[in-house]
């Protein structure tokens, strides 16, 4: 099993400021890697899959990157509605494995 | 539009059997992927079981053996039969959609909780 680890599991921001958060693979999983967001009490949100590539409807300030074993989701600058917890997921391996997430809060 | 429902939780004793249900609308189950996600109290997401188009199933080794995902085709409905429930397996339950590319997964029910106690 591929095992995702995310960090920081909570990272403090002032809105208007950058994030970047980290997703780290236990083996590659090539660009086989998407990103959610989730807010309290909601569903995730598909936000960034193969690595780099926005979902349809996503604002260009989340961009992702990285292959491999290392990725990262930046916000560029953070929006009040962005304040979240992310998650990580792999899809190049069964079983499909999360990451434990970043909860992003306002600083 | 894609919508996806979940019914089926509750309260159930350790041992006890549930079945969930995910009625979708927007597309059809039987030519589409789809996957059960869960997400115990506080803590994050954990992939559950999934079924390919043609039929394969696939399932985390934590429930392997236990549950069941299927279809129904007549009312376009997605289910997941748990059974020997235990204690790990109280979570919310969310479905949810495989995207165009790779297993991933672009909508998702609102969720139904699973409680189990005694």
């Amino acid at each position: 099993e591929i095992v995702m680890t995310q960090s920081p599991a909570t990272l403090s921001v002032s809105p208007g400021e950058r994030a970047t958060l980290s997703c780290r693979a236990s083996q590659s999983v090539r660009s086989n890697l998407a990103w959610y967001q989730q807010k309290p009490g909601q569903a995730p949100r598909l936000l960034i899959y193969g690595a780099s590539t926005r979902a349809t409807g996503i604002p260009a300030r989340f961009s992702g990157s990285g292959s491999g074993t290392e990725f990262t989701l930046t916000i560029s600058s953070l929006q009040s509605e962005d304040f979240a917890v992310y998650y990580c997921q792999q899809y190049n391996n069964w079983p499909l494995t999360f990451g434990g997430g970043t909860k992003v809060e306002i600083k | 539009e894609v919508q996806l429902v979940e019914s089926g939780g509750g309260l159930i004793q350790p041992g006890g059997s549930l079945r969930l249900s995910c009625a979708a609308s927007g597309f059809t189950v039987s030519s589409d992927y789809m996957t059960w996600v869960r997400q115990a109290p506080g803590k994050g997401l954990e992939w559950v079981s999934a079924v390919h188009r043609n039929g394969d199933t696939f399932y985390a080794d934590s429930v392997k053996g236990r549950f069941t995902i299927s279809r129904d085709n007549s009312n376009n409905t997605l289910y997941l039969q748990m059974n020997g429930l235990r204690g790990g397996d109280t979570a919310v339950y969310y479905c949810a959609r495989k995207a165009g590319s790779g297993w991933l997964f672009d909508y998702w029910g609102q969720g139904t909780l699973v409680t189990v106690s005694s």
